[in-house]
């Protein structure tokens, strides 16, 4: 079935270094979401990618949809230690049933000041 | 106050033992989702829906069974065929299935010993 994938599972930096994280699909996808979840919380929404190679910035994060819309990423400039916590991206995952959303296995962030 | 709330937090239960994950929106959303999250496995569609009486498997449906009586409900009842329900379980809502964010509930963590 319809897979979606990030990369790296973790990713530790010093505060003030870069950060990116990179999703890829099996297929093209319609848009594709992106979330944050802190520790010991729930996912919450950070934005949303319909476009072929659109570009959205967030503050110091900035995300990319691919000119295929089958890959994604997240940038973060300058981390802080408030961008601890683990991003997921998703997108539409379509089955003979109907359509939901899919996630990936997202990317923990551990940031060291 | 708008929003979706998972009952209880934490839930202890004894092996062999059904138990039901109660989630309720006061969004108007017409899509509910139930997802499992384990370490390292990012966020696992169990069901969905998408409208009032109508729901459909995810990717790890068995041993788990949902209703969708009402558009503000969405219970989730892990059986004792569940091989391994200890888990964290998170609810979510979108106002259609795949095009807008969804919105989650605080989680569930569900121990059986």
């Amino acid at each position: 079935g319809q897979q979606v994938m990030q990369i790296p599972q973790y990713q530790h930096v010093q505060e003030g270094e870069d950060f990116t994280t990179y999703c890829n699909s099996s297929t093209t996808l319609s848009n594709i979401q992106w979330y944050k979840q802190r520790p010991g919380g729930h996912p919450v929404f950070l934005i949303q990618l319909v476009k072929s190679g659109e570009v959205k910035k967030q503050k110091r994060l900035t995300f990319q949809f691919g000119e295929a819309k089958k890959n994604s990423s997240l940038h973060i400039t300058a981390t802080q230690t408030t961008d601890v916590g683990t991003y997921f991206c998703a997108g539409p995952s379509l089955n003979q049933a109907g359509t939901a959303l899919i996630f990936g296995k997202g990317t923990t962030l551990s940031v060291s000041s | 106050d708008g929003g979706i709330t998972q009952s209880p937090k934490y839930l202890f239960r004894k092996e062999g033992q059904n138990v039901t994950l109660s989630c309720e929106q006061n969004l108007n959303h017409d899509a509910m989702y139930w997802y499992r999250q384990d370490p390292g496995q990012g966020l696992r569609l169990i069901y969905y829906s998408q409208i009032v009486n109508d729901f459909q498997k995810g990717d790890i449906a068995e041993g788990y069974s949902v209703s969708r009586e009402k558009k503000e409900s969405f219970p989730l009842t892990v059986t004792s065929a569940q091989k391994n329900p200890t888990a964290f379980y998170l609810c979510a809502s979108s106002k259609d299935s795949v095009n807008t964010e969804a919105f989650f509930g605080q989680g569930t963590r569900l121990t059986v010993v």
